[in-house]
């Protein structure tokens, strides 16, 4: 399993944009980079997922470099309910174990 | 729509009792799976069914033993409980067991073994 390493803690204010990095040096060419987000007392949730360049839906962008070595997750202009923990996972294709390691726990203040 | 449903929510046990933690979903998902979380720690896995008929084991099998009864219910059961498997166990579905396929996760069972 390709092991990540991201920021134990990151705080912002409401409406900034925040980026948390996400560092996979040793990722293998068929895995994809997923991002999940956890609030307390709930489960995971999916947030966004690539494989190269850079990917957006309605929640986030997600930024990845030609060499693939990082990522960076882009949360535009948070609010209070982005508070959570956020998981940078590297996933291979042809496997399943998701290696959630501690997160980013992100605290928005007003 | 419910998607992964974890009964109960909490649980009290002494050590040595046993339960079974049940988990259900109803998004027609080929692959489930159990974790646990540890305070300050992030999911590890202790055992998944790629598909409906087959378990295997995953990071923390041990003290722990899995039910795949049909395609929507993969149970998790402690025969007998210790205070080291306190944490909160987390069930999830995915479409398939690949990497590009996202979980969908319950909200947990809060487990306590004094």
């Amino acid at each position: 399993l390709a092991k990540t390493t991201q920021p134990i803690s990151m705080d912002s204010y409401e409406g900034q944009e925040v980026n948390i990095t996400c560092s996979h040096n040793n990722i293998a060419t068929n895995d994809y980079i997923t991002w999940y987000q956890q609030f307390p007392s709930q489960g995971p949730r999916f947030i966004i997922q690539g494989y190269k360049t850079k990917v957006t839906n309605e929640v986030a962008s997600l930024f990845i470099p030609a060499d693939r070595k990082s990522s960076t997750l882009s949360l535009p202009r948070v609010s209070l309910s982005d508070t959570a923990v956020y998981y940078c996972l590297v996933v291979e294709n042809s496997g399943y174990a998701l290696n959630f390691g501690k997160g980013t726990s992100l605290l928005v203040t007003p | 729509n419910a998607g992964v449903t974890q009964t109960p929510k909490f649980q009290v046990l002494k050590t040595g009792q046993s339960m079974t933690l049940q988990c259900a979903q109803d998004m027609n998902h080929n692959s489930m799976y159990w974790y646990r979380q540890d305070p300050g720690m992030g999911l590890r896995l202790i055992y998944y069914s790629a598909s409906e008929g087959t378990t295997d084991k995953g990071e923390v099998p041990n003290g722990y033993n899995v039910s795949r009864l049909n395609k929507r219910e993969f149970s998790l059961r402690l025969e007998s409980a210790a205070p080291s498997q306190t944490s909160v166990y987390f069930c999830a579905s995915s479409d398939s067991l690949t990497g590009n396929q996202p979980q969908h996760f319950g909200d947990g069972t809060r487990l306590s073994i004094l």
